[in-house]
């Protein structure tokens, strides 16, 4: 079975650019997550959705964040426009069940410059 | 202060020694607690998963819970080169904090042969 798929795994971009990020979770995995982490951190929470719901986007800058997951499958997740700060990894995970075990993709790495 | 805090490290062992992670959380509403391992540019893997205070083992990985403590463990067993990784605990609440992990900051570990 495939784990959760993100892409690209690399990107590397001026600032004021815009950027996106795509993730394809675990097949039959309802729930999808967003995740940033800083060099030396753990990440944190960006983004819950349930099927194509955003149950929760506290943590989300919406000022020049984004995200979307039509269909409830796919999702994607754009910044515009970048800052300096941004760069870090941008993580995915997906979820299925009470437990709510959450499976990670390996992530994307963003640099901007 | 943050919700979960763990030593840093980094802690480097010999090959074959016992290793303890820990972390410490001041939100009493946490009931689960989980251990994930990331090896560089890679996402975070799940190890270990419980709900309940007291100890559960899984082959050379044994995870502690001490409630009335707020504090968690991770033991590792006869240590090998392969476990060299960042450590990452992560708690999740329940009711309206279900779904949200909130993680450590990490402990990077290296296992010298």
């Amino acid at each position: 079975e495939a784990g959760v798929v993100q892409s690209p795994r690399y990107k590397i971009i001026e600032k004021k650019q815009p950027v996106a990020f795509w993730c394809n979770p675990i097949s039959g995995h309802n729930t999808l997550y967003w995740y940033l982490q800083n060099l030396g951190q753990g990440p944190e929470l960006l983004i819950r959705y349930e099927n194509e719901e955003a149950v929760d986007d506290s943590q989300l800058p919406k000022d020049r964040f984004s995200a979307e997951r039509l269909k409830g499958v796919d999702s994607t997740l754009k910044i515009q426009p970048a800052e300096l700060g941004d760069s870090a990894v941008y993580l995915c995970a997906s979820s299925l069940g009470v437990e709510n075990i959450q499976y990670f993709g390996a992530g994307t790495r963003l640099s901007v410059l | 202060q943050k919700e979960v805090e763990q030593d840093p490290g980094p802690l480097s062992v010999p090959e074959g020694a016992i290793v303890s992670l820990n972390c410490t959380y001041s939100n009493s509403a946490f009931q689960y607690f989980m251990w994930y391992r990331q090896y560089s540019r890679k996402g975070p893997e799940l190890l270990m998963y419980t709900y309940s205070s007291g100890n559960k083992e899984d082959g050379r990985f044994t995870a502690q819970v001490d409630k009335s403590s707020k504090y968690i463990s991770l033991f590792i067993r006869d240590s090998q080169p392969s476990d060299s990784a960042t450590y990452l605990c992560a708690m999740q609440g329940g009711g309206t904090s279900y779904g949200k992990l909130t993680f450590g900051q990490g402990t990077i570990l290296t296992v010298h042969p």
